[in-house]
């Protein structure tokens, strides 16, 4: 079944110690979507990729990045994880225009 | 500014009994609209979507939902629900136009269903 795959699906990491969260898709969509999602709130988009091109919400902290090697794979990076950084992260695919989102199982990211 | 109510944060139901949940959204022409379910520890699941034309939406798992222009609202309806039924429902609206579908989500209504 195509589907979006988000690895690992607990990530356990240190104050500070970088960390990073994967994404892949076999919809062969051409957009993908990270999202934060904290305890019994709605998902916060971070930011999204439409094909190569990168486009960062406004008030997405500069602690996080992403990267999009190929169309099936993206990246999220925390470069110094705070414990405010505790959170599930989902990931999105979608067709271009008018299209629903596909998400993934999301990664719950712990921080000690 | 655009925006989505939900003005239920919690429900509670019987087993076999009908639920309605509530989405308002505040958005400068008609936009998408979509509901998403989820589980404990899951992502978010697709219901239905409503681009145009039957303002009456069926979607998966006996799940319905009526567009109403004249009020801002999308609800989300089911007749007889399940135990299954018991998780976070998320009413999502979608830009009219554009290249990629960027959601505004409200926050989320939590359905128990009690036996």
């Amino acid at each position: 079944d195509a589907m979006v795959i988000q690895n690992p699906r607990y990530q356990v990491t240190q104050f500070g110690k970088p960390v990073t969260l994967s994404c892949s898709q076999t919809l062969n969509h051409n957009v993908m979507y990270w999202y934060q999602q904290k305890s019994s709130q709605a998902p916060k988009l971070l930011f999204h990729y439409y094909d190569k091109d990168f486009n960062n919400e406004a008030d997405t902290p500069d602690n996080f990045q992403s990267r999009r090697p190929n169309t099936s794979f993206c990246f999220l990076d925390i470069r110094s994880p705070g414990l405010g950084d505790a959170a599930m992260y989902l990931c999105a695919t979608s067709r271009e225009g008018r299209q629903p989102q596909h998400f993934g199982d999301g990664t719950r990211l712990s921080i000690l | 500014a655009q925006s989505v109510t939900q003005p239920d944060i919690h429900i509670t139901v019987s087993e076999g009994a009908s639920l309605e949940l509530r989405c308002n959204y505040s958005y400068g022409a008609t936009p998408y609209l979509f509901w998403y379910v989820q589980s404990p520890g899951q992502g978010l699941q697709l219901l239905l979507k409503y681009f145009s034309g039957d303002t009456l939406v069926q979607g998966i798992k006996g799940f319905e939902a009526e567009f109403k222009r004249s009020q801002s609202s999308f609800n989300l309806r089911k007749p007889s629900v399940h135990w299954s039924d018991a998780a976070e429902y998320f009413c999502a609206v979608g830009p009219p136009g554009g290249a990629t579908n960027k959601l505004i989500f409200g926050t989320g209504t939590l359905l128990a269903v009690q036996p």
